[in-house]
């Protein structure tokens, strides 16, 4: 059956670093790959989405990689704030299929 | 984006009763809507698709008697969670999508049965 692992613990880093997470997937081949950001309480805000033919993809200060051979997403927060505080969800999709969700990382951004 | 409106964002109720659930597309017609239940630190778990005008589709181990799904129009559909009891409690998510692209969700409901 299809599996999403991403970092169960949750990731600590200081203000203007670069966050990275890490989306890793078995037994599918998705068509394309989505973050999510979800702050408690409240549904999932979609952040950004690659297809399985692209490599990269950036929009303002994230950056979200997809290899395909390594089965892996990368998803990276640059000159990282407190704001970004939030949990990160990846969501695998082919077509019009319903998404599949891995469980989130908590990422906290200290001042 | 889209805007997908969900009501109530918080609910408690008593044991043995039903509570519902509203989820509204605001500014696109949704004819599939999802209904998803998060429990702590878990994962988005899909419970079923809803479609207009039909009968939805329920995941695997849902108990469609006891999750009622309406689609009644391209804006609206509605889970009601029947003979509620305490284990019932959760996160209660609502989206919709527009073709392959991104999904929009709801603000979320959560329920508590005390």
């Amino acid at each position: 059956s299809q599996k999403i692992e991403q970092n169960s613990e949750a990731l600590n880093i200081q203000e203007g670093k670069t966050a990275t997470l890490t989306c890793n997937y078995t037994n599918y081949s998705p068509a394309y790959l989505q973050w999510y950001r979800q702050d408690p309480g409240r549904g999932p805000v979609f952040l950004l989405l690659i297809r399985e033919n692209e490599k990269e993809k950036r929009k303002e200060r994230l950056k979200v990689t997809f290899d395909t051979t390594l089965k892996q997403s990368l998803f990276h927060i640059t000159a990282s704030q407190p704001a970004d505080s939030a949990t990160y969800l990846c969501a695998l999709g082919s077509g019009y299929s319903t998404l599949t969700f891995g469980k989130g990382t908590m990422l906290l951004v200290s001042p | 984006g889209a805007v997908v409106s969900q009501h109530p964002s918080r609910v408690i109720c008593k044991s043995g009763t039903s509570v519902k659930i509203e989820c509204r597309s605001l500014d696109f017609q949704a004819t599939t809507m999802f209904w998803y239940r998060q429990f702590p630190k878990q994962s988005l778990m899909l419970m079923a698709t809803s479609n207009e005008g039909s009968k939805a589709t329920y995941e695997q181990g849902v108990e469609k008697d006891k999750f009622l799904i309406n689609h009644a129009s391209l804006t609206l559909s509605t889970l009601t969670v029947t003979s509620a009891h305490p284990e019932d409690s959760s996160f209660y998510i609502c989206s919709a999508r527009i073709r392959d692209t991104e999904a929009f969700f709801g603000q979320g409901t959560r329920l508590t049965v005390v």
